[in-house]
Order: structure tokens, then C-alpha cells, then sequence
């Protein structure tokens, strides 16, 4: 069974302030998608990015980064700069290659608040 | 807007009613999904379409539950009888599966939700 787990449930932060929010996740899998989503308060799901398994790089869009690390299962993205735009629900996810498969399975999502 | 769309955004019914929600994926898009997302969850995932075949369905779906894809594009999510446990945001999505070429796969795009209320 797939499992992801998001233990921080509420970060608050002061505009321009680094946060970094963890995703931890279990497969018996050799091949696996990781995905972020983002919810704002209009409640809409927003895609972010995908990592496949075979894929250890780290990525960087503009204020976002994403840290994926095989050796403890994690997938953790961090906000650089943070803004009061970045408030939302952040979901992290996890879906295996194919057919039934490729069911996401969330975390429980992470509410980030950011203060002006 | 080329989006996934869902109908109705909001739906208030009554215990024991029956309720019908629809959803209009991506137009090239054959996978369609349904998620149903309670208050401070994650979603979960209730069943999906390869075109018009249900392929498979989650044990949350109850067998007042039931799901169509007649012609591989919209789907409707049907609820019988109605429970106030079924008070919750119902979510669409739709893929399109990997192909030698595509290089992507699996990028689920979600709609705005139905969000459901049962009095």
C-alpha cells in the first residue's frame, strides 16, 4: 500500500521568510511518480511539479525548490522568499506507473500561512 | 477554457436525496478520475476511467455510489439516499496515460470541485 505523510499541519511565517514543508512517503514500488499540489482558498487543486523515481535531481522554479531523496523517502519543497500569495493547503502526493496505479495518493496537506 | 470542469459548484440537498454531479475533462485527455476530499484531508480516490471503462473503484464507494463515462469524455458521479457523512468536496481530474512519445505522464489536472452538503 502506498502511504504519504505530511507531519506538519500548520506552518505560519512572516513575509520573505524561508519554509520548507516535508512529504515523507512509503512504496513497495520501483517505479513511482511524487507530485506537489497547491490549494488555494478558491479550493481548486493546483499542480506544481512530478518527480519520477529514477529522477534524484533537485529542481528549481524561480522561488520554489523541490529535495527528493530516495535514501529516506522523502520529497521535501521549499519557499524561498515567502509571500503573502503563498498562502494555501500544500499537498504532497504519490502514485505508482501505471493502470490502477495511477491513483494519487495525498497527504494530508500542510496549511501554510504567510503574514505580511 | 480548456480546463476540467465540474457541475454544479455547490449542491445542498436533503438526507435520502439523490444527487447527480458531472464532469467535463480535458478533451484529449482518456483517464478521469474521481477523489472525494473531506475537511482537513487530503483527497482520496474514489474510482477512474480509462475512456469509457470504469477500471477501478475505491471501497469508499458504497454501493450508493455509481459512476459513468458513456462516451469516454463527460462523467457523472451519482449518489443515492444521501447521508451526512457524504457532506464533502467531490473532485474530478483527468490524465493522459504515457506514451513512448508523450514524455509526461501522469500529471492529474483537477476541476474546481462540487462541494456537497447533506442537511
Amino acid at each position: 500500500a502506498q502511504k504519504v505523510t505530511q507531519a506538519q499541519t500548520e506552518i505560519s511565517v512572516v513575509e520573505k521568510e524561508d519554509v520548507t514543508l516535508d512529504c515523507v512517503y512509503e512504496t513497495r514500488d520501483t517505479t513511482y511518480y511524487l507530485f506537489w499540489y497547491k490549494q488555494p482558498p478558491s479550493g481548486e487543486l493546483v499542480f506544481l511539479i512530478r518527480r519520477n523515481s529514477f529522477d534524484e535531481q533537485n529542481e528549481i522554479s524561480g522561488r520554489y525548490s523541490w529535495n527528493f531523496q530516495k535514501s529516506t523517502s522523502s520529497f521535501n519543497f521549499t519557499i524561498t522568499a515567502s509571500q503573502v500569495v503563498d498562502s494555501a493547503v500544500y499537498f504532497c502526493a504519490l502514485s505508482g506507473d501505471t493502470g490502477a496505479n495511477s491513483k494519487l495518493t495525498f497527504g494530508k496537506g500542510i496549511t501554510l500561512s504567510v503574514r505580511p | 477554457d480548456t480546463g476540467v470542469s465540474q457541475d454544479p459548484r455547490h449542491k445542498i440537498t436533503k438526507r435520502g436525496q439523490n444527487v447527480t454531479f458531472r464532469c467535463d475533462p480535458i478533451s484529449e485527455h482518456n483517464r478521469l478520475y474521481w477523489y472525494r476530499q473531506t475537511l482537513g484531508q487530503g483527497p482520496e480516490f474514489l474510482t477512474y476511467f480509462q475512456n469509457e471503462a470504469q477500471l477501478e473503484k475505491s471501497r469508499l464507494l458504497s454501493d450508493r455510489f455509481s459512476a459513468e463515462r458513456p462516451k469516454g469524455s463527460f462523467s457523472t458521479l451519482e449518489i443515492q439516499r444521501t447521508e451526512q457523512g457524504d457532506s464533502a468536496m467531490y473532485l474530478c481530474a483527468s490524465s493522459f496515460p504515457r506514451t513512448e512519445t508523450s514524455g509526461s505522464y501522469n500529471e492529474q489536472f483537477f476541476g474546481p470541485g462540487t462541494r456537497l452538503t447533506v442537511l
